[in-house]
């Protein structure tokens, strides 16, 4: 069975404390995303990475950052973690480009973030 | 950002009613997905439309992608409890590398 795996269902930080959120993908996909989901806001796309040690700005970059050291991993990364940053993010990874089939998503299960 | 209107946004009938959902743009999208996200869980996908015109059913669901491909709908034929849920469209423009587009949602509950 096809797996997105998050490390963590749930997270308290606190303020200004640097975050790291790991994502693990076991399909072989070339891309992988960040997005954080808010009621009344939907999904919104963070980062995204195309390749290893590609990365692209999403809709709502500010105050993150990401790494792929390697294929099957996407890590987020929030830098000085803030209590506007306190939200569900869902790790997502699809194949590689081409076929408009491709674009479907696996998601992970997400990780609920508390900032205090 | 390309948009994707949902509507509604909430959604409570009884046990065996009918329901339509709906997902608007005024963008054309090379494919649209439905996912289906129970809470604490991450979206699941339910059916990928590619085709303008294009139609799939998934037992009781019954997905429609418009002529133009700016436009979705989801029909739930006699819905049951199990199909509570949040329900999301998303839009892929191209080969998908870029991220999808996702609707705000529309949060689903059949009473029994």
């Amino acid at each position: 069975d096809v797996k997105v795996t998050q490390s963590s269902r749930y997270l308290v930080k606190r303020t200004g404390e640097k975050v790291f959120l790991e994502c693990v993908q076991d399909m072989d996909h070339e891309n992988m995303f960040w997005y954080r989901q808010d009621p009344g806001l939907g999904l919104r796309l963070i980062y995204f990475s195309y390749d290893v040690k590609m990365k692209e700005k999403g809709d709502i970059p500010e105050g993150y950052s990401v790494s792929r050291e390697k294929k099957e991993r996407f890590s987020l990364i929030l830098e000085s973690a803030s209590t506007n940053q306190t939200s569900m993010y869902l790790c997502a990874s699809t194949p590689s480009r081409g076929r408009p089939m491709n674009t479907e998503a696996f998601f992970g299960q997400g990780t609920r973030l508390t900032v205090v | 950002t390309q948009l994707l209107e949902q509507s509604p946004q909430f959604l409570s009938i009884q046990e065996g009613e009918n329901l339509t959902v709906y997902c608007n743009s005024s963008s054309v999208f090379s494919s649209l997905q439905w996912y289906r996200q129970e809470p604490g869980e991450g979206p699941v996908l339910l059916v990928t439309v590619v085709t303008g015109g294009e139609v799939k059913k998934l037992k009781r669901l019954t997905f429609q992608f418009g002529d133009a491909r700016k436009d979705s709908s989801l029909h739930i034929t006699a819905a049951q409890p199990g199909d509570t849920g949040l329900y999301l469209c998303a839009g892929a423009q191209g080969g998908g590398a870029d991220g999808l587009t996702f609707g705000k949602g529309t949060h689903l509950i059949i009473q029994p």
